[in-house]
């Protein structure tokens, strides 16, 4: 079956644009994830949702981010106002259940952002 | 606070030589530990947990709670074992991720 899917691959923004990126996660999967990638790093947790309930946005860097998954399947980040600080690639995860011990994340290709 | 660390950037290692790739950890509560690996120009994928105490592809991985380490360890590298090596702690359901290691196994 189709693994998880983001959507574009690459994103190049101008300082101050809005952008959407967008996370087709395996069919059926309860959890999904977002993750900033900053150059030369590991992930960053950014924020969790449980089918289309937000239950931790901890990791979001300031109110210009926004994630969203409004029917439990689909998720879009929504970065307002870009800054070059924002420049990463976003990668999703998704996980079939809650989080059970033997519960393993898929993750996405990643989009990869660059803000001029 | 950095929650994980790995000490190397760049680790090169000659083909059936063992390798050892350290993760330290700090966390309070009962740590849950996990090694991903990027292939090139693949996804990040899982390579292991330490609760399923399982060797995958040659590699084991032991949780050291006194000295809070989980290092990844592989007695015999394959030059396809080349990749990113992240260890990450799953917080809640916040996973914390590590820098990451680049293995090269020389020919």
């Amino acid at each position: 079956g189709a693994g998880v899917s983001q959507s574009p691959r690459y994103k190049v923004a101008k300082r101050g644009q809005d952008v959407a990126l967008r996370c087709d996660p395996i069919s059926g999967h309860v959890s999904l994830f977002w993750y900033q990638q900053a150059l030369g790093q590991g992930p960053e947790f950014l924020t969790y949702f449980q089918n289309e309930a937000q239950l931790d946005k901890s990791g979001l860097p300031s109110d210009r981010f926004f994630a969203e998954r409004p029917e439990g399947s689909v998720s879009t980040l929504k970065i307002q106002r870009t800054q070059q600080e924002d420049s990463a690639v976003y990668l999703c995860a998704s996980r079939y259940g809650a989080g059970g011990y033997q519960e393993t994340q898929y993750f996405g290709p990643g989009t990869r952002l660059l803000v001029l | 606070a950095q929650r994980v660390t790995q000490p190397e950037k760049l680790l090169s290692v000659f083909k059936g030589a063992p390798v050892e790739l350290k993760c330290n950890y700090s966390y309070s509560g009962s740590p849950e530990l996990f090694w991903y690996v990027q292939y090139s120009r693949q996804r990040l994928q899982l390579l292991l947990r330490h609760i399923s105490r399982e060797s995958i592809k040659g590699f084991t991985a032991d949780l050291n709670k006194g000295e809070t380490s989980f290092h990844l360890k592989k007695p015999f590298a394959q030059e396809e074992d080349s990749a990113m090596y992240y260890c990450a702690l799953k917080m809640g359901q916040n996973f914390v991720f590590g820098p990451g290691t680049r293995l090269s196994v020389l020919p």
